[in-house]
């Protein structure tokens, strides 16, 4: 089944830097790729998403990349703020017989003012 | 437009107890999850349900149940609580599969001592 790891745990940014958190997956059968904040004492909400037939895609500070060769996607956060402070989640669409996502284990990114 | 509406919100349980977890999505969702998270471990997906009536287990099933009578709601059972089941749980719904945006609510605090 799918496997999703993600790194690095912990990252700590001054305000206005960037913030870079990748993972990797197992089965080269996955096709979609989203990427998920949880801020404290809520649950997980989307920010954005990447399918498996677009190398990367933008929504303003935010962006993703996807390379299916390597196995590997990346969320890059430019000009960070405090408010991007939060845990950070990858998660990889498993196609097996469960269709389900995978989730990588979580990025606390800290941003300092 | 309440989205995914979880409770009780907290709850301190004594090992060997019961309880059920409620959940409730206004969205018209087909599909309903619950995750567990754990530190260090991400979110990992217990059971989920395809539709009304439907239940599958995810990666972590034992020690729970669910029930899925109304398509709207989606109950979270441990029958014998354990100390190894002291997490936050979250339901989440989406509008079809796994490459659909999955709606998460807003966790509930799970002591079992």
């Amino acid at each position: 089944g799918e496997n999703v790891e993600q790194h690095p745990s912990t990252l700590s940014v001054q305000e206005g830097d960037s913030a870079v958190i990748k993972c990797t997956y197992s089965d080269s059968a996955s096709n979609y790729f989203p990427w998920y904040k949880q801020e404290l004492g809520k649950g997980p909400q989307l920010i954005i998403d990447i399918r498996s037939n677009v190398g990367e895609k933008k929504d303003q500070r935010i962006a993703v990349t996807l390379n299916k060769t390597a196995k590997h996607f990346s969320l890059h956060i430019t000009e960070t703020q405090p408010e991007d402070s939060a845990v950070y989640f990858c998660a990889a669409r498993s196609v097996d017989n469960t269709d389900k996502l995978i989730f990588g284990t979580g990025t606390r990114l800290q941003v300092f003012p | 437009n309440a989205g995914v509406t979880q409770t009780p919100k907290f709850r301190v349980l004594k090992t060997g107890q019961s309880m059920t977890l409620l959940c409730a999505q206004d969205m018209n969702h087909e599909y309903m999850y619950w995750y567990r998270q754990d530190p260090g471990m991400g979110l990992r997906l217990i059971h989920y349900s395809v539709g009304e009536g439907t239940t599958a287990k995810g990666e972590v099933p034992d020690g729970y149940n669910v029930s899925r009578l109304k398509k709207q709601n989606f109950l979270l059972g441990l029958e014998s609580a354990a100390p190894s089941q002291t997490s936050v749980y979250f339901c989440a719904s989406s509008r079809g599969s796994a490459g659909n945006t999955i709606y998460f609510g807003e966790g509930s605090w799970l002591t079992v001592v």
